[in-house]
């Protein structure tokens, strides 16, 4: 039972384009989502999340949109660099606190 | 200066033997994790602890058995190894018990290959 999903397992970008990626969600009683960032045998690190009150949140060359209604949300990456290569988590999180990782999606910045 | 780490990084053990994987934070956090990512690459909570106590115990058989003698460690004692125990676990961290909402901070996984 995914909850979270990341349909696009990789994703390849011209450096300096944006790079978009997407995660949509089952769970209806989500209220806070998150996005982290993993490079090669490391952990996930955390990049930036939105409340469930919220339907943009913006930090610096991220900004993350939620759209309640269709349950998606998409992390934008503008401009997009190299060391922005890496697995992406969707992940999110309800009252009961836990949190529900997507499977990652590979993003490739090329060139 | 590693705010959370993992020993050991790689771990090869033979199915049935008992082996432990430790966690350390220096972040003064209160709450701490335990995560398996599987061959399919998602990352399932197993456990988590606040202040020495358990607070989410996710469906992991009883071979599994989390240790936590201070608040910033919290060890993984693993049982009976299985062939599908193999996966990569990480520990994380979060300042307070609302740790869906605060940030968590991984560590770096332990690699577990079980022959």
């Amino acid at each position: 039972d995914q909850q979270v999903k990341q349909n696009s397992p990789s994703l390849s970008v011209q450096e300096g384009r944006i790079s978009i990626l997407n995660c949509d969600y089952t769970n209806s009683m989500f209220d806070y989502f998150l996005w982290y960032k993993k490079y090669p045998a490391e952990g996930p690190t955390f990049l930036i999340s939105i409340s469930s009150i919220k339907d943009k949140n913006e930090d610096g060359r991220f900004t993350v949109f939620l759209n309640k209604s269709a349950k998606h949300l998409s992390l934008h990456i503008v401009p997009s660099q190299p060391g922005d290569s890496a697995v992406y988590f969707c992940a999110a999180s309800g009252r009961d606190d836990k949190i529900i990782f997507g499977k990652g999606t590979r993003l490739h910045i090329l060139p | 200066d590693t705010a959370v780490s993992q020993t050991p990084k790689y771990l090869v053990t033979q199915m049935g033997n008992d082996k432990s994987i430790k966690c350390e934070q220096n972040l003064g956090h209160d709450t701490m994790y335990w995560y398996k990512q599987d061959s399919k690459k998602f990352l399932k909570i197993m456990f988590s602890y606040n202040n020495k106590e358990l607070i989410i115990n996710e469906t992991v058989p009883n071979r599994f058995s989390p240790k936590s003698p201070d608040k910033a460690h919290l060890n993984l004692h693993i049982n009976s190894l299985e062939l599908g125990d193999s996966a990569v676990y990480f520990c994380a961290s979060s300042p307070a018990l609302a740790g869906a909402t605060d940030t968590q901070y991984f560590g770096p996984g332990t690699r577990l290959t079980v022959l």
